[in-house]
């Protein structure tokens, strides 16, 4: 099995702070990495794919890097609406999930 | 726009078969090259792939699970269902099923996803 760590596992921000999320796989999965926002209650809902390929519809201000092992989820200015829970999920052996990031308001 | 929605009951017993099916809108399960997936959630906790089926093709699972989970699909109602057999508290959870869009690797992201459904092992 592949495992992903994401760290860290709660972040405090304030609207229009740069934060930066990472995903680390116990393994390589070259690009194939996906970034998921949940909010409570709520289904995830799909951001990005291929580690850097941003969904259509999804902000611009979301972006992801990264390969091999380590990737980045980066949002460059906080929105009210980005307060949620991410999660990174691998595809190049099965599927696994990291265990996510809780983003709270400072 | 596709859209999968959850049912079925939200208390099974403990030792009892939980039975869930997600009813596929906005386009056919048989078309288009389409993995359909199960992935549970438990309450406070991070997300678990359950297993997943391609129409007229392989049925999947993930090891941990795969002695208790069968995923069957009906075309004609273009539905797809989970059965996990020998459930306990453990298995209590939110399940979702979702999309994995084919080709690639073999594996995808998942989009769309439906709302999810609570099932509560309880007695």
């Amino acid at each position: 099995d592949i495992q992903m760590t994401q760290s860290p596992s709660t972040l405090s921000a304030s609207v229009g702070d740069r934060v930066t999320i990472t995903c680390r796989a116990s393994q390589s999965v070259n690009r194939w990495l996906a970034w998921y926002q949940q909010k409570p209650g709520k289904a995830p809902k799909l951001l990005m794919y291929n580690a850097s390929t941003l969904k259509s519809g999804v902000p611009s201000r979301f972006s992801g890097s990264g390969s091999g092992t380590e990737f980045t989820l980066t949002i460059s200015s906080l929105q009210p609406d980005d307060f949620a829970t991410y999660y990174c999920q691998q595809y190049h052996n099965w599927y696994t999930f990291g265990q996510g990031t809780k983003l709270e308001i400072k | 726009q596709v859209q999968l929605q959850e049912s079925g009951p939200g208390l099974v017993k403990p030792s009892e078969t939980l039975s869930l099916t997600c009813t596929v809108s906005g386009a056919s399960i048989s078309i288009g090259g389409y993995y359909w997936s199960w992935i549970r959630q438990p309450a406070g906790k991070g997300l678990e792939w359950i297993g997943r089926t391609y129409i007229g093709g392989s049925t999947n699972y993930n090891p941990s699970l795969e002695s208790r989970v069968t995923i069957s699909a009906d075309t004609s109602k273009n539905q797809f269902s989970l059965y996990l057999n020998s459930v306990t508290a453990t298995d209590t959870a939110v399940y979702y099923c979702a999309r994995d869009p084919g080709g690639g690797s073999g594996a995808n992201w998942f989009d769309p996803w439906g709302q999810g459904t609570l099932v509560t092992v309880s007695s």
